[in-house]
């Protein structure tokens, strides 16, 4: 089985530009989530989506950051402006609808704002 | 609200020595509870979970957890260490009333010492 995908793997950017991250779940999966990991913190849920519907993004910056899951499978996650404080990695993690509380992970993006 | 505090940002040990990485939570209901670890670049991987049922349990690698209710603990633990063992070590928290979101602690890097 195929795991999750993301690209690219390293983002390097000057603050201020804009940036997007994809992800590929799990075949199947119907839950997604994009998790913010900053250096010496564990991952923080930014958003999570059911098919292609928001469960919840409360700790989502929508004054910077957007994200969508068009048909239910593939996701993006924008930033526009980047600043310095968003250097971090960027996981994205799947689930399917009967195990939600299991989640798989991918290998995340390195993204460094300068 | 859920939460998780991993004591020890850093634990070394020797080969062959016992792992012990600490985790304490905070939960208004039963929890799930999860221990991940996460190798250099790479995504989180599970090791292993509590959700309901016995209260030690065994995941990959030869590590096991054991929940104690009565001092909301979930120790991760592993008799022998091997130097394929470090890494950094994720302990996470969630409840089916949160929509299962994860809430992961600040992480245990583990250092093997041959």
């Amino acid at each position: 089985e195929a795991g999750v995908a993301q690209s690219p793997r390293y983002k390097i950017i000057e603050k201020r530009q804009s940036v997007a991250f994809w992800c590929n779940p799990i075949s199947g999966h119907a839950t997604l989530y994009w998790y913010q990991q900053i250096l010496g913190q564990g991952p923080k849920l930014l958003i999570q989506f059911q098919n292609n519907g928001v469960v919840d993004d409360s700790q989502l910056p929508k004054d910077r950051f957007s994200a969508e899951r068009l048909k239910g499978v593939d996701s993006t996650l924008k930033i526009q402006p980047a600043k310095l404080e968003d250097s971090a990695v960027y996981l994205c993690a799947s689930s399917h609808w009967t195990d939600s509380y299991e989640q798989y992970f991918g290998p995340g993006t390195r993204l460094t704002v300068t | 609200a859920q939460s998780v505090t991993q004591l020890g940002s850093h634990v070394s040990v020797s080969e062959g020595a016992l792992v012990l990485l600490r985790c304490n939570y905070s939960s208004s209901v039963p929890p799930y509870l999860f221990w991940y670890v996460q190798y250099p670049n790479q995504g989180l991987q599970l090791l292993l979970k509590y959700t309901t049922g016995a209260t030690l349990v065994k995941g990959i690698n030869g590590f096991e957890a054991e929940f104690k209710k009565s001092e909301t603990s979930f120790h991760l633990t592993k008799p022998s260490a091997h130097m394929s063992d470090a890494a950094e070590y994720f302990c996470a928290v969630s409840a089916p009333n949160t929509g299962n979101q994860f809430y992961f602690g600040t992480g245990t890097s583990l250092t093997v010492i041959p």
